[in-house]
């Protein structure tokens, strides 16, 4: 069964910085182009970053320069490094899996883990 | 970035009713759009991918249809289970969502 766990969210003061970590079990994190979709409150869906099996990473422009993606093989693990944090950046952060036909979309979702950006 | 623009952004239905949900792109983006539900305190879920491909699972009561930058969702009969959030999402370039379609019971 697969399965996405988002851990590391918290409340962090403007300027700080995380480390959002997503264990995926029943498949395998490097074979797959993996994703962070990022959700403020009240808000609707706003794509985050994306790692690609082969190792190419990419950002929206939002957090660019900013957040680094990257995943540790070993551990099966996706994890997202926010640095400059701003009180924008507060939202529910879901790791997801995404399958690549034709179009990309995300058919495996983590619960969220939810990032306060406040001093 | 394509945008993405849902109509409409709430819609009041009642359990049994044909409901339609639109989705309109910027820009042509062929067939590179998805569908997701979402309930409240809940991780979104695929439903249609490729703008008509129902995903594994999901009832066929949903369906999707659409191409270039026109896009519909369709729920031939609604059920209970069915009143949530509903979003868009292309991937025809970088990716970006639609703002969310509200469906609520009547």
């Amino acid at each position: 069964e697969v399965q996405l766990v988002e851990s590391g969210g918290g409340l962090v003061q403007p300027g700080g910085s995380l480390r959002l970590s997503c264990a995926a079990s029943g498949f395998t994190v490097s074979s797959n182009y993996m994703s962070w979709v990022r959700q403020a409150p009240g808000k609707g869906l706003e794509w985050v970053s994306v790692i690609y099996s082969g190792g190419s990473t990419y950002y929206a422009d939002s957090v660019k320069g900013r957040f680094t993606i990257s995943r540790d093989n070993s551990k099966n693990t996706l994890y997202l490094q926010m640095n400059s944090l701003r009180a924008e950046d507060t939202a529910v952060y879901y790791c997801a899996r995404a399958r690549t036909t034709v179009v990309v979309y995300f058919d495996y979702w983590g619960q969220g883990t939810l990032v306060t950006v406040s001093s | 970035d394509i945008q993405m623009t849902q109509s409409p952004s709430s819609l009041s239905a009642s359990v049994g009713d044909r409901v339609t949900i639109t989705c309109r792109a910027s820009q042509s983006i062929s067939s590179y759009l998805n569908w997701y539900q979402q309930k409240p305190g809940k991780a979104p879920k695929l439903l249609i991918y490729a703008a008509s491909s129902l995903q594994s699972g999901v009832p066929s009561r949903f369906s999707g249809s659409g191409s270039g930058t026109d896009f519909t969702l369709t729920i031939s009969s609604l059920q209970p289970e069915d009143f949530a959030t509903y979003y868009c999402q292309q991937s025809y370039s970088t990716i970006t969502f639609g703002q969310g379609t509200r469906l609520e019971i009547k």
